[in-house]
């Protein structure tokens, strides 16, 4: 199975900073029809996962431009600039070009 | 606007057998894979099981693989997953989420399954 290592496990973050979170997968995530097929998912408290961002740079409906990705083959990464209170939560990495699919451990994003 | 709604969760004993649904609307249910992905408290995700959209291909985690069965009904718009053997490692929050490729677009408010004697 591919292992998807985030760092840090969590972060503190003023409103109005920027956070960042890294995201490394155990192999290439590109897959055979050349797409790259790595999402960040969001999950507020009590609150059931979000998907945020697919194919590593696109955003979902409805997803602010604060939010955005990058990243290529084996590292990636998903930055918030201007973060608000509303985005305080857990944020996980999630890859889908390989069965199974694996998620990172998760990114605890708390609000100083 | 899609929605997905899981329902028969509870506690249970080890060894016993539960079924989880999953009503969808707001879209074509008949069209989209489906899975299925659980949460133990305090823990990250895991994704568990996916069945395609005319359910002729099935694929499970090894930790459920040969206890648990993911099905559907197209004219129910339901996901169905019925756990067997179930253990206190099973313990979770169990999640649906709509198929999109190379992951999940939509996901379900959850259901608590405890298992416990």
């Amino acid at each position: 199975d591919i292992v998807m290592t985030q760092t840090p496990l969590s972060l503190s973050v003023a409103i109005g900073q920027s956070a960042s979170i890294s995201c490394k997968s155990s192999q290439s995530l590109k897959y055979s029809d050349g797409k790259t097929y790595l999402n960040w998912v969001f999950q507020s408290p009590g609150q059931s996962p979000k998907r945020l961002i697919y194919q590593v740079s696109k955003l979902d409906s409805g997803v602010p431009d604060r939010f955005s990705g990058t990243g290529s083959e084996t590292d990636f990464t998903l930055k918030i600039s201007r973060v608000e209170a509303e985005d305080l939560g857990v944020y996980y990495c999630c890859q889908g070009s390989y069965s199974p699919l694996t998620f990172g451990s998760g990114t605890k994003l708390e609000i100083k | 606007e899609v929605q997905l709604v899981e329902s028969g969760g509870g506690l249970v004993k080890p060894g016993s057998s539960l079924k989880l649904s999953c009503v969808a609307s707001g879209f074509t249910f008949s069209s989209y894979g489906m899975h299925w992905i659980r949460q133990a408290p305090k823990k990250g995700l895991e994704w568990i099981a996916l069945i395609y959209y005319d359910s002729s291909n099935k694929y499970y985690a090894d930790s459920v693989k040969g206890r648990f069965t993911i099905s559907r009904d197209n004219s129910k718009n339901t996901l169905y997953l019925e756990m067997n053997s179930l253990r206190s490692e099973d313990t979770a929050m169990y999640y649906c989420a709509k198929h999109s490729p190379g992951g999940f677009d939509y996901w379900g408010q959850g259901v608590m399954v405890t298992v416990s004697s």
